[in-house]
Parts: C-alpha cells; sequence; structure tokens
C-alpha cells in the first residue's frame, strides 16, 4: 500500500505571500484530517473532510486559511498572505470508512513551512 | 473539553533497559479512543497502538505493552529491553467516538536511548 503522500516536504516563502500545500492520502481513505505541528508540541487539529465535503474547521483555522478536497481525492490547504506564525510542520492524515472498525490515522512525512 | 497530558518531556536510558512513558487524559465521553503514536527524526507520525474505552485488558504486543487504567484515566506505554532505534518522540492521542474522530494529542516525550 502507499502511504500518504503530502508535497513539497519543505517550503520557505516570504511573510505576505500566498502558499499552498497538498496532501495525497491512501487509497480508498475517505476520511481526511489536517494538524499543524510547532515546534516542541503536539500535533493540532485544523480541519476535517468525509469524501469532498468540509465537516468541521478549528478555530486555529483563520479566514487566510482555505482546504479544499475535490472529488474526495487529494487535498490542498492554501494559506494566504502567510505571517511568521504560520511557520510550523503541516501534517495530513487519512482513515479508512468507519464501517471498517479502524479508528485510526495515518499521517503523511508532513510539510515543513518556513516563513521569513 | 478533551485534554491528553504527558508530564515526562524527555527520558533518556541506556539500552536493554525498560521505559514507561506516562499519559493522563481527560473528557466527558464515555466512549473514547486512545493512541500512541511514534514520530523518528524524520518526521512522520507511526501509528503504534489503539484502545477502545470499553476495552480495558492490557496487552502486550512485541516489546510493546499498555496500561489502560478508567479509574486514572492513564494509558501508559512500556517498552521493554529498548533499543537505539525506539529513539524518538512518541505521542498519547484521544479522539471522540462521535462526528469526526479527530484527535488530541498530548506534547510528547522524547525518548533517548544510548547505546
Amino acid at each position: 500500500d502507499t502511504g500518504v503522500s503530502q508535497n513539497p516536504r519543505h517550503k520557505i516563502t516570504k511573510r505576505g505571500q500566498n502558499v499552498t500545500f497538498r496532501c495525497d492520502p491512501i487509497s480508498e481513505h475517505n476520511r481526511l484530517y489536517w494538524y499543524r505541528q510547532t515546534l516542541g508540541q503536539g500535533p493540532e487539529f485544523l480541519t476535517y473532510f468525509q469524501n469532498e465535503a468540509q465537516l468541521e474547521k478549528s478555530r486555529l483555522l483563520s479566514d487566510r486559511f482555505s482546504a479544499e478536497r475535490p472529488k474526495g481525492s487529494f487535498s490542498t490547504l492554501e494559506i494566504q498572505r502567510t505571517e511568521q506564525g504560520d511557520s510550523a510542520m503541516y501534517l495530513c492524515a487519512s482513515s479508512p470508512p468507519l464501517s471498517g472498525g479502524i479508528y485510526e490515522q495515518y499521517f503523511g512525512p508532513g510539510t515543513r513551512l518556513t516563513v521569513t | 473539553a478533551q485534554k491528553v497530558t504527558q508530564a515526562q518531556t524527555e527520558i533518556s536510558v541506556v539500552e536493554k533497559e525498560d521505559v514507561t512513558l506516562d499519559c493522563v487524559y481527560e473528557t466527558r465521553d464515555t466512549t473514547y479512543y486512545l493512541f500512541w503514536y511514534k514520530q523518528p527524526p524524520s518526521g512522520e507520525l507511526v501509528f503504534l497502538i489503539r484502545r477502545n474505552s470499553f476495552d480495558e485488558q492490557n496487552e502486550i504486543s512485541g516489546r510493546y505493552s499498555w496500561n489502560f487504567q478508567k479509574s486514572t484515566s492513564s494509558f501508559n506505554f512500556t517498552i521493554t529491553a529498548s533499543q537505539v532505534v525506539d529513539s524518538a518522540v512518541y505521542f498519547c492521542a484521544l479522539s471522540e467516538a462521535t462526528g469526526t474522530y479527530k484527535y488530541i494529542f498530548g506534547t510528547g516525550t522524547r525518548l533517548k536511548v544510548l547505546a
């Protein structure tokens, strides 16, 4: 099985620029999550998709953040007008349908964003 | 509100020692799931174990074992005969059993296994 993939792995951008990250979940995983992890902390939930529907957004997801999952396959996370506080590792995870009785999430390698 | 506390920031052990990582959680839900993940230096979170709130049976899987006690809201994880390759940050996570099943993570425990 191919795992969750994320691109790019690293992104360095200047403050004020827009960035977009991509996540390709494990095939047939209809549930997809985005998390953000800052240095020395555990990941924090950002948003959740079930198929193509975005069902929950954290308060951490400000208006500058937008996520999509067209056709219920890959997902993108866009940050507009980046700020230095956006510097973090952005993690994507996927999970199969709940009917399968599997509740754990499988994580990608993450995209490390540095805003200068 | 749900919360996960990992009070141990960093632990150092010598290879072949046993080590226990502590996790204490808070939730008002009666049904929930608990997980342990490993994050090696490469950064990718690797799933280790899952426990359902209604199953307090403790198990052993190879060098890993866990102790789940609802009475003290603890879900501790033990590595027996530690190896250098076990060096990583270990995260405990809690998820609701309804809705999105999103995770609430602890702050992690960095384990260093010295040769």
